[in-house]
Formats: structure tokens, sequence, C-alpha cells
């Protein structure tokens, strides 16, 4: 079976920085597009960032370009999202998910994980 | 970006009740429409892909339809653990966008 188990969140300050690892198993990460859903407290969800199998295809959201950068370490079944310049509208539960190709779907779902921007 | 608004914003309905969630995207987007459930505290789940396919494991009380820029999800006999905020996401292109979501209320 699928699994995504997201780590590293927490509260930070306004300006500062978190990287969030996501841990895959149960499939061929190798083999699928990654993206980070967030959605923040009591909001609907958003799509933050996307990356293609081999690292390539790289999308984002235009409010995270040029703060945030989205990563995987293939050997190690791994996808990270390095947030830097942190603000408080950033403050949700962050996703991991499988998919993110155009004209795919996301699924499954990591159970997330929470970032807190204190201004 | 392409614009997704879903109606009813709440509902209220009853078990066995059939409950229809609507749909609309600002351009066409073919049929690169997803439907999500999500539980309070829960992480969102898939129930359709391509707005007529029944994700594996989904209970066929569910069901979509649509194309170009209006949608359906339709359930069709209203069970208690059906009971949550669903969610319509286009992925036709990047940003993928999702609707602002329909909480469905226990009557």
């Amino acid at each position: 079976e699928a699994q995504l188990v997201e780590s590293g969140g927490g509260l930070v300050q306004s300006g500062g920085s978190l990287r969030l690892p996501c841990a895959a198993s149960g499939f061929a990460f190798t083999t699928y597009t990654m993206s980070w859903v967030r959605q923040a407290p009591g909001k609907g969800l958003e799509w933050v960032a996307k990356m293609k199998e081999d690292g390539s295809e790289i999308s984002y959201v235009d409010s995270v370009k040029g703060r945030f950068t989205i990563s995987r370490d293939n050997a190690q079944n791994l996808l990270f999202l390095q947030m830097n310049s942190l603000r408080a509208e950033d403050t949700a539960v962050y996703y991991c998910v499988r998919g993110g190709a155009t004209r795919g779907y996301f699924d499954p779902w990591g159970q997330g994980t929470l970032v807190t921007v204190s201004s | 970006d392409i614009q997704m608004t879903q109606s009813p914003s709440s509902l209220s309905a009853s078990v066995g009740d059939r409950v229809t969630i609507t749909c609309r995207a600002s351009q066409s987007i073919s049929t690169y429409l997803n439907w999500y459930q999500q539980k309070p505290g829960k992480a969102p789940r898939l129930l359709i892909y391509t707005a007529s396919n029944l994700q594996s494991a989904v209970s066929s009380r569910f069901s979509g339809s649509g194309s170009g820029t209006d949608f359906t999800l339709i359930v069709s006999s209203l069970q208690p653990e059906d009971f949550a905020t669903y969610y319509c996401q286009q992925s036709y292109s990047t940003p993928y966008t999702f609707g602002q979501g329909t909480k469905l209320e226990i009557k």
C-alpha cells in the first residue's frame, strides 16, 4: 500500500525557514510526479508545487515562487519542500501527495504536517 | 489561472438522500476534473478522477459526470460516513486549483 509520511513542521518566526521531508513507501517512487498541497486553518486546499519523477518539470503557485523549493532524493524515496522567507499567510497543514502530472490526480495523501508562522 | 467554483458551499441532508454538488471551471478543462472527500482532521481522499472514474475502494454511491466547464458529483443514497467536505480540482494546467469546498452536513 502506498504511504506518505511528512515531518518537519513546527512554529517558526516570520522571515524564517523550514524544510519539510516526506518519506514515500509502498510504490515505485521514481516513476511518479510528486506534489505539495497546503491547507490554511479552516480554509480550502491550495496546490503549492510539483516535480516530475526525474526532477524536471518543476512548477510552483505564484505565491511561493522564489521562496519555496521542491526537491527529491529518488535513492532514498524522499520528497522535500524548502520554505524560506516564511510569512504568516504560509501557516497551513502541508500535505505531501503522489501525483501532479498534467491531467492526473492526487492520490494518496500524507497525513500532513502543520507549519505555523508567527508574526 | 483557472478558477473553480463549487455550489452549494454548504448543504444539509438526511441519511438516504440523493445529493448533487456542482463544480464550474472558468474555462474548458475537458474532463480533467477530480473530486476529493475530506473529514475533519484528516487528509483528503480521492473519490473520482477524470470527471467520472471511480477510484478503487470508493463506494459506488458516488458518481461523477461532466466535461468542458460544468461537472457534478452525485451521492446516490447518503450514509452517515458521507458527511464531510467535498472539493473539486482541475488538473488541466498549472497552477492546479481547487474549488472552495462543499460542506455536507446532517439535517
